[in-house]
């Protein structure tokens, strides 16, 4: 099956820094989508890209399809404490309707 | 998440007992997804139901697995004779429309279940 393959696992970052996340699959993608996980709670939608090479921003978020369909970043600008979380990528392949998830990056963000 | 609710929260079951999960869907929403949470793992997709329908079910394990979302009352998540590496958080999704038309898709807060 379509395999994603998200880094880094982990980021350990000072408040004010910039942040970049990155996935990528062996097979190709329709769509790719970003979600955040806090504590207790399901995922919340990020951002949402359907075209290759679309570049997409939400407030200080901003992911990129890439060109091959086969990977995506998201990169979050000056990081503030309430970013932490943990970030997923997610695909969605052609005429399917099973998402496919990341392993996520654990974002911890030092005041 | 506002919309998506699922119940219980939290679930404990001794090995061998049955586990029922349900989810029900945003106002409007006709389909609804299940997927499986492991601890520092993504999410896994399990099961894909249209009211009174499966329309995919790839993701669950044949045995003591089963779903289903009737017409009326919520999608509901069964698992028989639990064993502990059922220990999970169990999402649901909804979403208005199949999501290869590029519908969005809303999360539930998950039931996080645990087999002693």
């Amino acid at each position: 099956g379509q395999q994603l393959n998200q880094s880094p696992q982990s980021m350990f970052i000072q408040e004010g820094e910039d942040v970049s996340m990155n996935c990528t699959s062996s097979s190709i993608f329709n769509t790719w989508l970003w979600y955040k996980q806090e504590p207790g709670e399901g995922p919340v939608l990020l951002i949402a890209l359907y075209k290759a090479g679309e570049l997409t921003s939400n407030g200080r978020l901003t992911a990129q399809f890439g060109i091959t369909r086969k990977d995506s970043f998201l990169n979050i600008s000056a990081s503030i404490p309430s970013d932490v979380g943990i970030y997923f990528c997610a695909g969605l392949a052609y005429n399917n309707n099973d998402m496919r998830f990341g392993a996520g990056t654990r974002l911890t963000v030092k005041p | 998440n506002a919309g998506v609710m699922q119940n219980p929260r939290h679930l404990v079951r001794r090995r061998g007992q049955e586990a029922r999960l349900r989810c029900s869907p945003m106002k409007g929403h006709s389909h609804v997804y299940w997927y499986r949470q492991l601890p520092e793992e993504g999410l896994k997709f399990m099961v894909y139901l249209q009211k009174e329908n499966i329309i995919d079910e790839s993701g669950m394990p044949k045995e003591r697995f089963s779903a289903e979302f009737p017409k009326e009352g919520p999608s509901i998540l069964r698992i028989q004779q639990v064993v502990r590496g059922d220990s999970a958080a169990y999402f649901c999704a909804s979403s208005p429309a199949p999501l290869v038309g590029n519908q969005p898709q809303h999360f539930g807060d998950g039931t996080r279940l645990s087999i002693l």
